[in-house]
């Protein structure tokens, strides 16, 4: 299949360390973030979402962290396994729209 | 259940030729939304579809590109006069009316016109 990503930076962990994705963002209207993990030859994959009036979201093994000042979003992963490994992109959908502006993306490879 | 399904995977299309990719969202999702990715980037959106009426249609690149979905589930995008810069992945999304947000892709489908 195609591969994704192929200019991408790069963040490489070991097996079980914790990673941390970062993303800035472009719209300061905008009112939902998302961050989705995408693997070659497939269609990006739902991580979690958080709201313009959130902070902070967990969810299984993974937290999104939205900082509004700074226009900016992470995405951390405890305990990295090698099925992480992918292409990760953050997505903002501007207030009163479903359209998602996708980031760049960032190629995660998991070190065993 | 059932993801979003889109036909064919693979399309190789001459310079010049139509070409009609197809998607198949979720049973029961209202919204559909159509995405072009470029190797190496980011989703860009293309248009966005509520049941069967188009709301957005905002990032078509050239009135080349035409989408429908005339029953409100299945829909299709169609390239005219294909170029060379068509060449992409060809990403489709459905979300339902519960959280329109969360949109789950398709596979997608990878054009390359030659």
């Amino acid at each position: 299949g195609e591969s994704v990503g192929l200019h991408l930076p790069t963040l490489s962990v070991q097996e079980g360390d914790n990673s941390i994705i970062n993303c800035a963002y472009s719209n300061s209207a905008s009112d939902y973030f998302i961050w989705y993990k995408q693997e070659s030859g497939k269609g990006p994959q739902f991580i979690i979402d958080i709201r313009s009036n959130m902070d902070k979201r967990q969810g299984q093994r993974v937290t999104v962290l939205l900082n509004k000042t700074v226009k900016h979003l992470s995405l951390q992963i405890a305990a990295t396994q090698p099925g992480d490994s992918a292409v990760y992109f953050c997505a903002e959908a501007p207030y009163g729209t479903y359209k998602y502006i996708f980031g760049t993306g960032t190629r995660l490879k998991v070190l065993a | 259940g059932a993801g979003v399904s889109q036909s064919p995977r693979y399309k190789v299309a001459k310079r010049g030729q139509d070409v009609a990719l197809r998607c198949d969202p979720i049973s029961g999702h209202v919204s559909l939304f159509w995405y072009q990715q470029a190797l190496g980037q980011g989703p860009e959106f293309l248009t966005y579809f509520q049941n069967e009426a188009q709301l957005d249609k905002s990032g078509l690149p050239s009135d080349r590109f035409f989408a429908e979905r005339p029953e409100g589930s299945v829909s299709t995008l169609k390239i005219q006069r294909t170029q060379q810069e068509d060449s992409a992945v060809y990403l489709c999304a459905s979300s339902s009316t519960g959280n329109p947000y969360e949109q789950y892709f398709g596979p997608g489908t990878r054009l390359t016109v030659t």
